[in-house]
């Protein structure tokens, strides 16, 4: 099955603890991107991988690390979580070139809370 | 900077209805605008997409007006259904591609028996 998985689902942490949202698709994506959700605020790019090694800033990305080592996974960093990094995380991943459809497929997302 | 702003917020429709979510955008290099469907606890996915060349694209009871000159467009869902009941987001890139999507707010419609 076509996926897009993440882990951990949900997480409490507490400010300061580093910690890593792992994302892994199994569909040969080139692209794959990380967003937060907040209420009001719709999605939000953190960081994009338009392929391995190569990784870019996006809207919101004070505050977060990314690698793209392999082509199937893009890990998402917290290296000091703090409060407002409460949010709801998704990972996303799509084909870009002539492969391309236009589509973006999400994980289910990672609810993260810090305390 | 909201790139692509989207109304209403929330959205209540009796089923049978059409509902109606509107996005505005300003960047006029935009060329790629999908609309993506979030239901609880699951991640967004793309709805319709449609590209600037046409002004209208229907699939089912979704259709897409595209607007160039006013850099508007909208979602009309025609005899809402229950099941229709999620949050939309629209989306705006002007990679032509899925890369480097600028999303709206969200709008949650709950449609009503």
């Amino acid at each position: 099955e076509a996926q897009v998985t993440q882990n951990p689902r949900y997480l409490i942490t507490v400010t300061g603890k580093k910690l890593t949202v792992t994302c892994s698709q199994n569909m040969n994506h080139e692209y794959m991107s990380w967003y937060r959700q907040d209420p009001g605020l719709g999605l939000r790019q953190i960081y994009y991988s338009m392929n391995v090694e190569v990784t870019d800033k996006g809207d919101v990305p004070e505050g977060y690390k990314v690698s793209r080592k392999e082509k199937r996974n893009f890990p998402l960093i917290l290296e000091s979580p703090s409060p407002n990094q409460t949010s709801l995380y998704f990972c996303a991943s799509s084909f870009v070139g002539r492969t391309n459809t236009g589509e973006l497929f999400f994980g289910e997302g990672s609810r993260l809370t810090v305390l | 900077q909201q790139q692509v702003k989207q109304s209403p917020q929330s959205l209540i429709v009796q089923k049978g209805g059409i509902s109606i979510i509107n996005c505005a955008y300003e960047n006029t290099a935009f060329d790629y605008f999908p609309w993506y469907q979030q239901f609880p606890g699951k991640g967004p996915a793309l709805l319709i997409a449609i590209r600037p060349d046409v002004s209208e694209k229907k699939e089912g009871r979704f259709t897409i007006s595209f607007n160039k000159s006013a850099k508007q467009f909208s979602l009309h869902i025609m005899d809402s259904q229950p099941g229709d009941s999620a949050t939309y987001f629209c989306a705006a890139t002007y990679t032509g591609t899925a890369s480097k999507l600028t999303f709206g707010t969200g709008t949650r419609l709950q449609v009503t028996l």
